[in-house]
């Protein structure tokens, strides 16, 4: 059966601070991946999605980069976090035949403060 | 702009009550899907109804779409206190071939033991 990862669970970091979100996924291959961000009380807000290694998609300018360096593992970073960075980060995989309209396997999320 | 919009916002009702959420879009769809949240944890899938079907069942979940209203409502019967939780429709926009999802802003549900 397939499984998703993320980690950490929760994260306090300091403006300005570097970030780096990990996100894997097994008993799969070749998925599409995505990473949402999800401020409190509010819907999902779509970040990045990849297609494969190396291919990321940016679906909003922003603060924040996304990277593939594996087939399984999709990672989010940023350099210098902003106070508006905070909120409830997903990741996500869809089956790549299905389209990125598929249905969605959503990991356990990590919750990031920026103070 | 937001493709899906669910309603109402916030619902609360009796265990064994039906419970019933809608959600309306804007553009033509490929398929409309629901999920739920936990508080505090990633998304569920509950069911994927595509834009030829009218209506699906999955256990205590019906859900029914209505593409020339564009709508499509979720329906549990005989909740539990366990069914509480946020649920969220999503829809692509039928953009081509990487037509993506578009997630509402979720209604909470509240299902009183």
């Amino acid at each position: 059966s397939q499984t998703i990862h993320q980690w950490p669970a929760t994260l306090v970091q300091p403006v300005g601070s570097p970030l780096s979100l990990e996100c894997t996924v097994e008993g799969t291959s070749n998925p599409n991946l995505y990473w949402y961000r999800q401020a409190a009380g509010r819907g999902l807000q779509l970040l990045f999605y990849s297609i494969g290694i190396d291919q990321i998609s940016s679906e909003v300018p922003q603060n924040l980069s996304a990277s593939r360096p594996q087939d399984r593992q999709f990672i989010l970073s940023s350099k210098k976090l902003l106070l508006s960075d905070s909120g409830f980060y997903l990741c996500a995989w869809s089956r790549l035949a299905g389209g990125l309209s598929d249905e969605q396997f959503f990991g356990p999320g990590t919750r990031l403060t920026v103070l | 702009s937001q493709q899906g919009e669910e309603d109402p916002q916030a619902l609360s009702i009796q265990e064994g009550e039906n419970a019933t959420m809608n959600c309306s879009y804007k553009t033509s769809i490929n398929n409309l899907q629901w999920y739920r949240q936990n508080s505090g944890r990633g998304l569920v899938h509950l069911i994927l109804i595509r834009s030829n079907e009218r209506e699906k069942h999955s256990g205590r979940l019906r859900v029914t779409l209505d593409t020339s209203k564009k709508s499509s409502s979720l329906l549990i019967t005989a909740s539990r206190a366990a069914d509480t939780a946020s649920y969220f429709c999503a829809t692509d926009a039928r953009a081509g071939a990487n037509s993506k999802l578009t997630f509402g802003k979720g209604i909470t549900l509240s299902v009183r033991p």
